[in-house]
């Protein structure tokens, strides 16, 4: 099975932050990697796709890069609705693991 | 628009049996793989189990294997879970979603999942 690692746990950051998340796949996935994100109490919402496609409806600030075994999800600006728990998910292979998700916070 | 609505969770004893419904709408169900994710209380996301649109093939976690089956009716637009053998680790809420595949040149690129039910929750406790 695929193991995916995502850092940091947790993030402190303040509104117009540029930040950056990380997810490392035990294995190349190629390019199998999507990034949810999802607030308390609601089912997670598709942002990026293919590691760098964006879903449509997604804010442009969103953005994601990489491909083989590392990736990363950055948001230029952040918003104040962009405080949420992040997930990022391979689907080369299943089971289509998720990382344990990095929890956003207002600084 | 695309509504998933799952339904059937409640509360149930280990060992017991529950099935979950997910209706779906909006979309052709018959062309699309559907998946099972799981989150139980507090923690992170855990894929469950995959149908695909015909129904043939199946996947499941390692953790449900023998003891979940997912089953589609897609002339009720309708994924189903049916869990058995229950135990106090399989509380969550159940969430169903859609499966959507991109393409670059014809060729697989990725397997994502575009549209989440909002979750039913399954508590399984003496």
């Amino acid at each position: 099975d695929i193991q995916m690692t995502q850092s940091p746990s947790s993030l402190s950051a303040s509104v117009g932050d540029r930040v950056t998340i990380t997810c490392r796949a035990s294995q190349s996935i190629s390019s199998y990697l999507n990034w949810y994100l999802q607030k308390p109490g609601k089912a997670p919402k598709l942002l990026i796709y293919a590691a760098s496609s964006v879903q449509s409806g997604v804010p442009s600030r969103f953005s994601g890069s990489g491909s083989g075994t590392d990736f990363t999800l950055t948001i230029s600006s952040l918003q104040p609705e962009d405080f949420a728990t992040y997930y990022c998910q391979q689907s080369y292979s299943t089971p289509y693991s998720f990382g344990l998700g990095t929890q956003l916070e207002i600084k | 628009q695309v509504q998933l609505v799952e339904s059937g969770g409640g509360v149930v004893q280990p060992g017991g049996s529950l099935r979950l419904s997910c209706a779906a709408s909006g979309f052709s169900f018959n062309d699309f793989g559907m998946h099972w994710v799981r989150q139980a209380p507090g923690k992170g996301l855990e894929w469950v189990a995959f149908i695909r649109f015909d129904g043939r093939i199946r996947n499941y976690a390692d953790s449900v294997k023998g003891r979940f089956t997912v089953s589609r009716d897609n002339s009720k637009n309708t994924l189903y879970l049916q869990m058995a053998s229950l135990r106090a680790e399989d509380t969550a809420v159940y969430y169903c979603a859609k499966e959507r595949i991109s393409t670059v040149r014809g060729v697989i690129s990725s397997v994502y999942f575009d549209y989440w039910g909002q979750g039913t929750l399954v508590s399984v406790s003496s």
